[in-house]
């Protein structure tokens, strides 16, 4: 039922950009792309979000095409602690909603 | 940095027993969630709690679970008869401050639940 798809696994070399693609062909026009990781078992942790511009924060950009189908989240420098499980999620903005996590891509950092 | 707590980290209790689960979440947010991971699954949503009551919840919430924010600071979780099956980590998560649109959600570092 996750309304998102991601490759299972990645791999990237340290120090290099890790982009990250998602699919969510069927997205509403009032849902926003949030992207979460999980460092081995620890609880998720929030990345960045987006509705339709590009965004960028501290810590990765988000970038999502024309059509919203799709998104790429990008690690511009990956070291070997963004090693960690990467969910793209679709949900409506704001609520109490919870967050549905699908199996993510596994992004595993080579040094 | 605020941070959401949960303890403790690691219960293990027998079949049938009752189990609380105990959370702290961020001190200005007003919304709370639990998720669980069975371990080796996707993390999946159990329950969102907001103004006092329940706001949504999944399937797996089903008669045996119960939240409550029994004072300002605490957001707890409860088993009332523990399964074999419910072994796994659960999560507690808050966002949301003030009359803004909610986006993010904070989670704690979980709380193993081992039942034997």
């Amino acid at each position: 039922d996750a309304k998102t798809t991601q490759p299972p696994s990645m791999d990237c070399a340290e120090g290099r950009a890790a982009n990250l693609p998602c699919n969510h062909s069927t997205i509403s026009g009032n849902e926003y792309v949030y992207w979460y990781r999980q460092i081995h078992s620890q609880g998720p942790q929030y990345i960045i979000h987006g509705l339709k511009n590009n965004e960028t924060n501290e810590m990765a950009s988000l970038i999502i095409t024309e059509d919203r189908k799709s998104s790429t989240l990008i690690l511009p420098h990956a070291t070997l602690r963004d090693t960690a499980v990467y969910y793209c999620i679709v949900r409506a903005g704001g609520g109490a909603d919870g967050l549905t996590f699908g199996k993510g891509t596994h992004l595993i950092i080579q040094p | 940095e605020p941070e959401v707590t949960q303890t403790p980290s690691h219960q293990v209790t027998q079949m049938g027993q009752e189990v609380i689960l105990r959370c702290v979440p961020i001190s200005n947010h007003l919304y709370f969630y639990w998720y669980r991971q069975i371990l080796g699954q996707k993390v999946e949503f159990l329950v969102s709690f907001y103004n006092n009551e329940i706001s949504e919840k999944s399937e797996i919430f089903d008669d045996q679970f119960s939240v409550e924010r029994p004072d300002g600071s605490n957001f707890t979780l409860k088993i009332r008869s523990t399964k074999l099956e419910d072994s796994a980590m659960y999560f507690c998560a808050s966002s949301g401050h003030g009359f803004v649109l909610v986006f993010e959600q904070y989670f704690g570092p979980g709380t193993r639940l081992t039942v034997t």
